[in-house]
């Protein structure tokens, strides 16, 4: 079984510019995930999806920060324009709730490590 | 809300002796627990959990963990660590909500000394 795709792996810009990273979840999950991890730090939740709907984005930045996930399964997160200070690792993740307890095993893609310039 | 403490940055152990990681915890109302993994350019991966019952909980590649209710504590434990051990682990509570998500801690790197 495929796990959880992100691309690209790496991405480097030029600050003001905008940038896109694309999350394929685990076939059949039903929630997603977007975190920031900035360096020596833990992940951050920016956004949360049940099927399509965020549920949670209260940590989106949303000036400047976008998602989508279309049809319930692919999901695009974007920063236009980006700062010095987005330098970090995008990570996906999704999982399959069906109740209590939430979030009791979210797989994680590889991240994109995303350096503003 | 939640916050999770890892004490140590970094942990430095010789390959075969055994290790813990530290972790605490606050939160005002009952939580569930997890250690992820994280080794170098990969996602994070699921070591454990600790959702209800017994308060030793084991997990993958020979890791386990003891949850103390009285010391809002999550210790992480290996009695024999291996090179391939070397990564980043964290520490994560969520509560027992249905709409609360993980809370990450700041993680603790493993350092395998041959």
């Amino acid at each position: 079984e495929a796990g959880v795709v992100q691309s690209p792996r790496y991405k480097i810009i030029e600050k003001k510019q905008p940038v896109a990273f694309w999350c394929n979840p685990i076939s059949g999950h039903n929630t997603l995930y977007w975190y920031r991890q900035n360096l020596g730090q833990g992940p951050e939740l920016l956004i949360r999806y049940e099927n399509e709907e965020a549920v949670d984005d209260s940590q989106l930045p949303k000036d400047r920060f976008s998602a989508e996930r279309l049809k319930g399964v692919d999901s695009t997160l974007k920063i236009q324009p980006a700062e010095l200070g987005d330098s970090a690792v995008y990570l996906c993740a999704s999982s399959l709730d069906q109740g209590v307890p939430l979030n009791t095993e979210a797989f994680f893609g590889q991240g994109t490590r995303l350096t503003v310039v | 809300a939640q916050s999770v403490t890892q004490l140590d940055s970094q942990v430095p152990v010789f390959e075969e002796a055994p290790v813990e990681l530290r972790c605490n915890y606050s939160s005002s109302v009952s939580v569930y627990l997890f250690w992820y993994v994280q080794y170098p350019n990969q996602g994070l991966q699921l070591l454990l959990k600790y959702l209800s019952g017994s308060t030793l909980v084991k997990g993958i590649n020979g890791f386990e963990a003891e949850f103390n209710k009285s010391q809002t504590s999550f210790h992480l434990r290996k009695p024999s660590v291996h090179i391939s051990d070397t990564a980043e682990y964290f520490c994560a509570v969520s509560a027992m909500n249905r709409d609360d998500k993980i809370i990450f801690g700041k993680g603790t790197r493993l350092h395998i000394l041959p």
